[in-house]
């Protein structure tokens, strides 16, 4: 049973670009959560999605955006980067509605995006 | 969600129980307490997590004192792939909800397990 699965795992990006990353969540999974991770920092939450709208957002510009397919896989797309923007980007997921209340996040290994 | 506060870090000898606290103080009677772990270069993986009974699994066992404004985590024989930082998070249950998307991850707890 594959868990989360991000790509790709390292990017690097020229000020200004735009990306894209890709989560796929974990078999029987549909809510997916976006969070971005510093260097020698906790991960900060940037958005969560299900039933492909989005659901709740942290404290992010809109320059970041994203979106979920029917298949629940999502993107995270971030625009006009900037060089503070480095960062390890990580996806997790979390089960159906109506499983067990408590269920934890799973998380993916990330993304490491290098702006330069 | 309530604030918690760890040590920065911690070191422990390979073999021996790793015992890692977390203040909550403020914590209410319907929040959670969490813990995840992040070791180098992976995402953070679920240990454990409970609401004011002691709770064991297969990773590692839950303390929470009679009054829930503090807890313990223990690794009873910590190795060498314990090292990693270690993230005590306080979680609000909301009716209604059946997953977390936001956690609030703080600066955590850096586990050393030396030889």
């Amino acid at each position: 049973d594959a868990g989360v699965t991000q790509s790709p795992t390292h990017l690097i990006k020229t000020r200004g670009q735009q990306v894209t990353l890709r989560c796929s969540p974990k078999s029987g999974h549909d809510t997916v959560s976006w969070y971005q991770q510093a260097l020698g920092q906790g991960p900060q939450f940037i958005f969560q999605y299900y039933e492909e709208e989005e659901r709740q957002r942290g404290n992010f510009p809109d320059r970041f955006s994203g979106h979920q397919f029917p298949n629940y896989s999502s993107e995270l797309n971030v625009n006009a980067l900037l060089l503070g923007d480095s960062a390890l980007y990580l996806c997790a997921s979390s089960p159906r509605v109506g499983s067990s209340y408590n269920s934890p996040l799973h998380f993916g290994n990330g993304t490491r995006l290098t702006v330069t | 969600d309530a604030k918690t506060t760890q040590p920065p870090s911690m070191d422990c000898a390979e073999g021996r129980a790793a015992n890692l606290p977390c203040n909550h103080s403020t914590i209410s009677g319907n929040e959670y307490v969490y813990w995840y772990r992040q070791i180098h270069s992976q995402g953070p993986q679920y240990i454990i997590h409970g609401l004011k009974n002691n709770e064991t699994n297969e990773m590692a066992s839950l303390i929470i004192t009679e009054d829930r404004k503090s807890s313990t985590l223990i690794l009873p024989h910590a190795t060498l792939r314990d090292t990693a930082v270690y993230y005590c998070i306080v979680i609000m249950a909301r009716a209604g909800v059946t997953s977390y998307g936001k956690l609030t991850f703080g600066q955590g707890t850096i586990l050393t397990v030396h030889p």
